[in-house]
């Protein structure tokens, strides 16, 4: 059973980089036909996808973010990263990471807030 | 706003069924299969149904799913207490390359 476990600072400064990272268990992130996803969701809201990679280190961003996203797979850790740029008080949300098989994504971290504010 | 359209709310009282609909377009819902997925307070979304009405390993046969056209649905028979959560869809959208989500529906047992 694959496990997800995202790790990064709680509290980032507006205008700076938000930076994330998801630590794969029970699976790697080198096997094909899986995509490595960034999902957040906003105080109180729906689920927002952010973008993926797959082992081959292709990715695909939402059009929305795509300008300051940037999702880099590291497999001799077994993780993958997300990277945002100039964030804004509308960035705050809880990360998840999850692994995509398709067009579905069964597999969840257990998510991570981040909040944006100086 | 999401992509999908799902009612904010729906309601129910024990052993009841109540069901949940979801609205896209021929981009996402019209072109491909619709996931459900079930988020308790404070917890990861889970998935419950796949591929338009295929339940995972363990998820109870009283959660079923439909799709027809650009519409889906989801309903929960003999609804139960624990059964108390946010209940989103989701399908992947071939303009986006990416999947999109409803806005969530919140079921209320009562």
């Amino acid at each position: 059973q694959v496990q997800l476990q995202e790790s990064g600072p709680g509290l980032v400064k507006p205008s700076q980089t938000l930076s994330l990272t998801c630590t794969v268990s029970g699976g790697s992130v080198s096997i094909a036909g899986y995509s490595w996803n960034w999902i957040r969701q906003h105080p109180e809201k729906g689920l927002e996808w952010i973008g993926y990679i797959y082992h081959s280190g292709d990715t695909y961003y939402n059009p929305s973010l795509k300008s300051r996203v940037t999702i880099s797979v590291d497999t001799s850790k077994n993780q993958f990263s997300l990277k945002l740029s100039s964030v804004t008080a509308a960035d705050t949300a809880i990360y998840y990471c999850a692994r995509g098989r398709g067009t579905v994504a069964p597999d969840w971290g257990q998510g991570t807030l981040v909040t944006v504010s100086s | 706003q999401s992509v999908l359209t799902q009612p904010p709310s729906a309601s129910g009282t024990p052993g009841q069924r109540v069901t949940i609909s979801c609205s896209g377009s021929n981009s996402n819902i019209g072109s491909n299969t619709v996931n459900w997925y079930l988020q308790l307070p404070g917890t990861a979304p889970k998935l419950l149904i796949q591929s338009n009405d295929q339940r995972p390993s363990g998820v109870p046969d009283r959660f079923s799913a439909s799709k027809s056209g650009t519409s889906a649905s989801l309903a929960i028979s003999g609804l139960q207490s624990e059964d108390e959560a946010d209940y989103y869809c989701a399908a992947w959208d071939d303009s986006l390359l990416g999947p999109v989500f409803g806005g969530g529906t919140k079921v209320t047992v009562l």
